[in-house]
């Protein structure tokens, strides 16, 4: 069964400073991965997508995200972080093929930014 | 602009009430699905639909169960709610072949934070 690892429960960082939100999955085949961010009362949004291709994705709000098989990882970064990207982050796994309809997320990441 | 509304933002019940969360999507999509989130365990998967009428369970079934009679609408039911059943329930919504092609696989509501008393 596929499974994701977010190993950080919160991380904090000051405004300005570079970020990485780790992230493992456990898939039998090519996964499909994504990242999410929910900001306090709100959905989940959709950060950046990885299907196939380039391994280093690029995202909405300046994160990008790599993908590295062979870590079987598929960390988020940001260069310089805002005061608005404390939120909490999920990453999620998907299946590549078949159904199309399940994804499986980690357990999320809390980001507190200080100013 | 893609909508998925959730009809309470808010709700406390009773232990032992039949609650009813409603959810709504405007993207004539066929897939929807019920999550719960909790501290430290992410968004748990409960029921979802790839069809009207139709049904599978997710992870975490036990206690809910769901209904689907419209294509815009999935409602989530608690038979008979408890107190461990107090959580942060999110509704998502996404098309047959979302997850490989959308810019957008699931398109998530704002929640609804359900309090048993």
């Amino acid at each position: 069964a596929q499974s994701v690892t977010q190993p950080d429960i919160h991380i904090t960082v000051s405004e300005g400073a570079s970020l990485e939100l780790r992230c493992n999955y456990s898939y039998g085949a090519t996964p499909y991965l994504f990242w999410y961010v929910q900001s306090p009362g709100q959905g989940l949004q959709l950060l950046l997508k990885y299907f196939s291709g380039d391994t280093l994705v690029q995202g909405i709000k300046g994160f990008e995200a790599e993908f590295k098989r062979s870590q079987s990882s598929f960390n988020l970064r940001k260069p310089s972080v805002h005061w608005s990207d404390a939120a909490e982050y999920f990453c999620a796994v998907g299946p590549s093929s078949g159904s199309a309809r399940q994804l499986t997320f980690g357990s999320g990441t809390q980001l507190t930014v200080l100013p | 602009d893609v909508k998925v509304t959730q009809s309470s933002r808010y709700l406390v019940k009773r232990t032992g009430e039949k609650v009813f969360l409603e959810c709504v999507q405007d993207m004539d999509h066929e897939n929807m699905f019920w999550y719960r989130q909790d501290p430290g365990l992410g968004l748990r998967l409960i029921y979802f639909s790839y069809d009207v009428k139709m049904k599978e369970k997710g992870d975490i079934p036990e206690g809910y169960s769901v209904s689907r009679e419209k294509k815009e609408r999935f409602s989530l039911i608690l038979e008979s709610a408890s107190t461990n059943q107090t959580s942060m329930y999110l509704c998502a919504s996404s098309s047959a072949t979302a997850i490989f092609n959308s810019n957008q696989p699931q398109h998530f509501g704002d929640g609804t934070r359900l309090s048993i008393l």
